[in-house]
């Protein structure tokens, strides 16, 4: 299986943008990046995935590399709500049925 | 729509005992997956449940086993407890009709402490 890097841990300031970096350098063409993140005690909640082209929803922005071995998930402006450990995850559409690879994930810190 | 449920929410059971853990998946939805959680290991897959047969399977012991209902609940069965099963166990589902590119939605989890 494809594998995920993921920094440790990130801070950023209240109400501004937060990019979370992702490698994953041994995607295959048919591997999709999802992003999910899980908020203190609670489980983890989808927030957005995607192929090859950028994606966009009421959540964050997922900027994918041209050659897909890394990508962007981006938080317009940081929420102390953000405050959540996410994971950058690959599927495939032919297996891994209802599988997901947790890595460690990165711990996201917002500061009022 | 109602989302993912779990119960119970808490549970301590001593070492040797047997559990079961329950899952009542979104409305429509017809697949169900369990993970345990821990501190050491992370999330870790444990199986998939698609119309009352276990499609996908991770790398645990025969003491972990699972099954699917009609209405596609779930439950999770843990035999013969071990300190090391104390984890925070979850289910997620989704339609189970687009393989690994499926949106699971997770419930709340059930923390299961073995003394």
């Amino acid at each position: 299986d494809a594998k995920t890097t993921q920094p440790n841990s990130m801070e950023s300031n209240e109400e501004e943008p937060v990019h979370l970096p992702c490698n994953h350098s041994t995607i295959s063409g048919t591997d999709y990046i999802h992003w999910y993140r899980q908020l203190p005690s609670q489980g983890p909640e989808y927030v957005i995935h995607g192929l090859t082209s950028n994606v966009n929803n009421r959540m964050a922005s997922l900027a994918i590399a041209e050659d897909r071995k890394s990508s962007t998930l981006i938080l317009h402006r940081a929420t102390l709500r953000d405050a959540a450990v996410y994971y950058c995850i690959l599927t495939r559409r032919d297996d891994s049925w209802g599988k997901l690879q947790f890595g460690a994930g990165t711990q996201v810190v917002v500061t009022p | 729509k109602a989302g993912v449920t779990q119960t119970p929410r808490y549970l301590i059971k001593t070492r040797g005992q047997q559990v079961t853990l329950s899952c009542s998946p979104i409305s429509g939805h017809r697949s169900v997956s369990w993970y345990q959680q821990t501190p050491g290991q992370g999330l870790q897959f444990l199986f998939e449940y698609f119309s009352e047969t276990q499609r996908n399977k991770g790398n645990f012991p025969g003491r972990f086993s699972g099954r699917q209902f009609s209405n596609s609940r779930s439950e999770m069965n843990v035999s013969t407890l071990e300190l090391g099963d104390s984890a925070l166990y979850l289910c997620a589902s989704s339609s189970g009709l687009a393989g690994g590119i499926d949106t699971q939605y997770f419930g709340p989890g059930t923390r299961l402490t073995v003394l």
